[in-house]
């Protein structure tokens, strides 16, 4: 069945290091994907989103990057700050209407 | 305010008794989505609204589980005979119509719900 997940359930990283969080998923006609970020007692929060004509997209401090061949998806944050620790969820779009389909979440540590 | 609210933000109710919850979106934004999240989980998506259009329930649980939404504006989540394993928290988001064109969902801060 259609699925979305994540490779490491947590990751640790230093402060001032760049973090990476990957996401696998299986619907290879999905055509639109999303990274939210949500902190502890409060609602997910949207980073960054890419469309599938797309291998690369970048915010500030974000980077995301696509590989449709392989159905794998990335977070790339630069310089990580303690205020970037929380649970990052990636999302899928597939087929018409906006309903998402999410992975299970990667909480990520930063450490002093 | 600007964003989605959600209200109560806490509600602890007894096994069979049944519940409501309660989405504001923001203003304009013509998409309504409910979705639950069990503790350490994803988000389980339950419910979408898209203006008149007939919503999509495909993720509710069991018939148990019914929403509403009036006016096009605020949506209520009610949970009859609740049960132990419906214990979690129920997030909303809205969202302009489409989400290919900006219509990212933004989401509420979440129901907590604990059925004793």
């Amino acid at each position: 069945g259609e699925s979305v997940g994540l490779h490491l359930p947590t990751l640790s990283v230093q402060e001032g290091d760049n973090s990476i969080i990957n996401c696998a998923y299986s619907n290879s006609a999905s055509d639109y994907f999303i990274w939210y970020k949500q902190e502890s007692g409060k609602g997910p929060q949207f980073i960054i989103d890419i469309r599938s004509n797309m291998d690369k997209r970048q915010g500030q401090r974000v980077t995301v990057l696509l590989n449709k061949t392989v159905k794998h998806l990335s977070l790339q944050i630069a310089a990580t700050q303690p205020g970037d620790s929380a649970v990052y969820f990636c999302a899928e779009k597939t087929g018409g209407g906006n309903k998402l389909t999410f992975g299970t979440g990667t909480q990520l540590k930063v450490e002093l | 305010g600007a964003g989605v609210s959600q209200s109560p933000s806490n509600k602890v109710t007894e096994k069979g008794k049944d519940v409501e919850l309660r989405c504001d979106p923001i203003s304009g934004h013509t998409a309504l989505y409910w979705y639950r999240q069990s503790l350490g989980q994803g988000l389980e998506f339950l419910i979408y609204f898209q203006g008149n259009s007939a919503p999509d329930k495909s993720g509710l649980p069991s018939d148990r589980f019914s929403a509403e939404r009036t006016g096009g504006s605020v949506s209520t989540l009610t949970i009859q005979r609740t049960q132990q394993e419906d214990s979690a928290v129920y997030l909303c988001a809205s969202s302009l119509p489409d989400v290919l064109a900006g219509g990212e969902q933004y989401f509420g801060p979440g129901t907590r719900l604990t059925v004793t």
